[in-house]
């Protein structure tokens, strides 16, 4: 089954405490994507990677990492969390940018 | 730079009813327009697209859109909602020319009542 996995779904963790979400895809796009969702705001790109080795910032990339060494796997990591990254975070991926994108079910962070 | 506007945070429709929600957006260039749905505690589906050709959308469940390029408008309708459509739906821009970003409208609501 085509799909883009998230791990871990639901993750509460403490200020400061380095942590990464784990993305990964099995239809052999191109671009992937991270974006956060929160109230009111819809959805706000943080990264994205037109390919392998290939990386740039989205809308809101302050204070989080991204790296593409697969093709398949595209990790998010915040190197020291803070309380205003408590969002619901969606990976997506498409063949490339401007096709449709396929989404993640989505991690819940949740910052004390 | 593209920037999308959903004009309405909520829409409550009774079923059966029809519903417009919409969306406009900005771009100095031309632009693929997406409209996605997203349900309680789930990810988010592609509910159509418009990339060229007629203007007149079909998406799937019974939804569609039209783009109007002189109103700078994408907005989504169905004729007779049902209660499984309320959800949340999200209007999206990709620059042609660039195509590497998704901008994202806030969200429209919809929230359908027996």
């Amino acid at each position: 089954e085509a799909q883009v996995t998230q791990n871990p779904r639901y993750l509460i963790t403490v200020t400061g405490k380095k942590l990464t979400v784990t993305c990964s895809q099995n239809m052999n796009h191109e671009y992937m994507s991270w974006y956060r969702q929160d109230p009111g705001l819809g959805l706000r790109q943080i990264y994205y990677s037109m390919n392998v080795e290939v990386t740039d910032k989205g809308d809101v990339p302050e204070g989080y990492k991204v790296s593409r060494k697969e093709k398949r796997n595209f990790p998010l990591i915040l190197e020291s969390p803070s309380p205003n990254q408590t969002s619901l975070y969606f990976c997506a991926s498409s063949i490339r940018g401007h096709n449709e994108q396929f989404f993640g079910p989505g991690t819940r962070l949740t910052v004390l | 730079a593209q920037s999308v506007t959903q004009l309405d945070s909520q829409v409550p429709v009774f079923e059966e009813a029809p519903v417009e929600l919409r969306c406009n957006y900005s771009s100095s260039v031309s632009v693929y327009l997406f409209w996605y749905v997203q349900y309680p505690n789930q990810g988010l589906q592609l509910l159509l697209k418009y990339l060229s050709g007629s203007t007149l959308v079909k998406g799937i469940n019974g939804f569609e859109a039209e783009f109007n390029k002189s109103q700078t408008s994408f907005h989504l309708r169905k004729p007779s909602v049902h209660i499984s459509d309320t959800a949340e739906y999200f209007c999206a821009v990709s620059e042609k020319t660039s195509g590497s970003r998704l901008t994202f409208g806030e969200g429209t609501q919809l929230t359908v009542n027996p």
